[in-house]
């Protein structure tokens, strides 16, 4: 069975730092590698998908990059904002069947101080 | 568009009693899971349907859980009898093609 671990569980920098947040997992035939980022008492809100052939994913400030053969997966925030605190999930996709059949870590817990 | 849509938002009741959780998916979108999140077991999928039909409800705990999609646009989740195990954050997330939209989520309570 896939398991999805993110370490640290928590993590607090200062305003401008990057950010460097990491996930891992144990079955690396995965179809794709999502990360969300959830709000407290909200859903989960969709950042980037990386699809198992691509190796990495940019969206403005963010940047995600996925090893398949060491199990790991990076995701990137520069010049971290007060904005940016969140909890910070990854997911595992293992079925084309669907790609919200998700094996989900437990996230990381960002706080940026200003 | 509104997003996904989940009722209630807060949910209290007493072990024993029935729960209904609702949800309505994105407009256009053809999948529809339902995610449960507790402080233990992180996200968990339970169930996910694809144009109303369920395709996957191996992650249902018990079959104390049943969950229905009467058509393209309605959801529900029952718990019957509800225990205080059950207790946690329950989101419904709908799709089309690669982007999972969720809802925000309905917390139970049960006493």
């Amino acid at each position: 069975k896939q398991e999805v671990t993110q370490i640290p569980a928590a993590l607090s920098v200062p305003e401008g730092e990057n950010l460097v947040l990491n996930c891992s997992f144990t079955d690396s035939a995965i179809y794709n590698l999502q990360w969300f980022r959830q709000d407290p008492g909200k859903g989960l809100t969709s950042l980037l998908l990386i699809q198992s052939s691509q190796r990495e994913q940019t969206s403005g400030r963010l940047n995600a990059s996925l090893d398949k053969s060491s199990g790991r997966s990076t995701l990137y925030i520069a010049a971290s904002q007060p904005g940016d605190s969140a909890t910070y999930l990854c997911a595992a996709s293992m079925t084309t069947d669907s790609w919200g059949k998700l094996q989900f870590g437990a996230g990381t817990q960002v706080v940026v101080t200003p | 568009d509104a997003g996904v849509i989940q009722s209630p938002r807060h949910e209290v009741t007493e072990m024993g009693q029935e729960v209904t959780l609702r949800c309505k998916p994105i407009s256009g979108h053809d999948y529809l899971f339902w995610y449960r999140q507790t402080m233990m077991r992180g996200l968990e999928l339970l169930i996910y349907f694809n144009n109303n039909v369920p395709i996957d409800d191996s992650g249902m705990p018990e079959d104390r859980f049943s969950a229905k999609m009467p058509n393209a646009s309605f959801s529900t989740l029952k718990i019957q009898p509800s225990e205080p195990r059950d207790s946690a954050v329950y989101f419904c997330a709908s799709s089309h093609g690669t982007a999972l939209f969720f809802g925000s989520g309905t917390q139970l309570s049960v006493l």
